[in-house]
């Protein structure tokens, strides 16, 4: 079975602070992905990285930055974390889809880390 | 841009009862078509998907959906609930001009009463 390990299920942090959130597959994927989930507005995509060091905007970026230094690890950073980042933060991997082979798109999910930023 | 509208927010249903749960998508190209499903304190997990051929898609559970390409929906439908299929449920869209972006609904929260 794939495995998506997310390193904190559950973090508090102040204001200002920086938070690093890690992620780990076990199953060689090419695509890691982070999203926050918001009651209400379903899963939002932060970012997504389709390679190693390679990273592509999501639909709401600001205030974070990522890395993938390695295939397996993709870290999502918040430099200076503030309330409205507290949330369910997810991430995600994925078999690599062209847009002429898609391939099967599937994510597999970690369980998710929750971060309340006081 | 891509969007996907999930119109339930909440089901209540009683156990037995017929389910139909909507998803509609804004994209007029070629798609991928994806629900998901997230039990109460467990993480997300496939559901069903839809990648081409027959538009009716069976997934696991007895979940079912069908691919309306002229109405953009990717409705989700169980003939008779059960009270373990208490939980949230995503539809999510890929486009085949993206390799890589998946963009999802709001979700819906289905309870059923016991």
């Amino acid at each position: 079975d794939v495995k998506v390990t997310q390193s904190s299920r559950y973090l508090v942090k102040r204001t200002g602070e920086k938070v690093f959130l890690e992620c780990v597959q076990d199953m060689d994927h090419e695509n890691m992905f982070w999203y926050r989930q918001d009651p209400g507005l379903g899963l939002r995509l932060i970012y997504f990285s389709y390679d190693v060091k390679m990273k592509e905007k999501g639909d709401i970026p600001e205030g974070y930055s990522v890395s993938r230094e390695k295939k397996e690890r993709f870290s999502l950073i918040l430099e200076s974390a503030s309330t409205n980042q507290t949330s369910m933060y997810l991430c995600a991997s994925s078999l690599f889809a062209s847009g002429s082979s898609p391939g099967t798109g599937e994510l597999f999910f970690g369980e998710g880390s929750r971060l309340t930023v006081l | 841009a891509q969007s996907v509208s999930q119109h339930n927010h909440h089901v209540i249903l009683s156990e037995a009862a017929s389910l139909e749960l909507g998803c509609n998508y804004s994209y007029g190209g070629t798609v991928n078509l994806f629900w998901y499903v997230q039990y109460p304190g467990q993480h997300l997990q496939l559901l069903l998907k839809y990648f081409s051929g027959d538009p009716l898609v069976k997934g696991i559970k007895g979940f079912e959906a069908e691919f309306i390409k002229s109405k953009f929906s990717f409705n989700l439908r169980k003939p008779s609930v059960q009270w373990s299929d208490t939980a949230e449920y995503f539809c999510a869209v890929k486009s085949h001009s993206s390799a890589s972006k998946i963009i999802f609904g709001s979700g819906t929260r289905l309870s059923i009463r016991p």
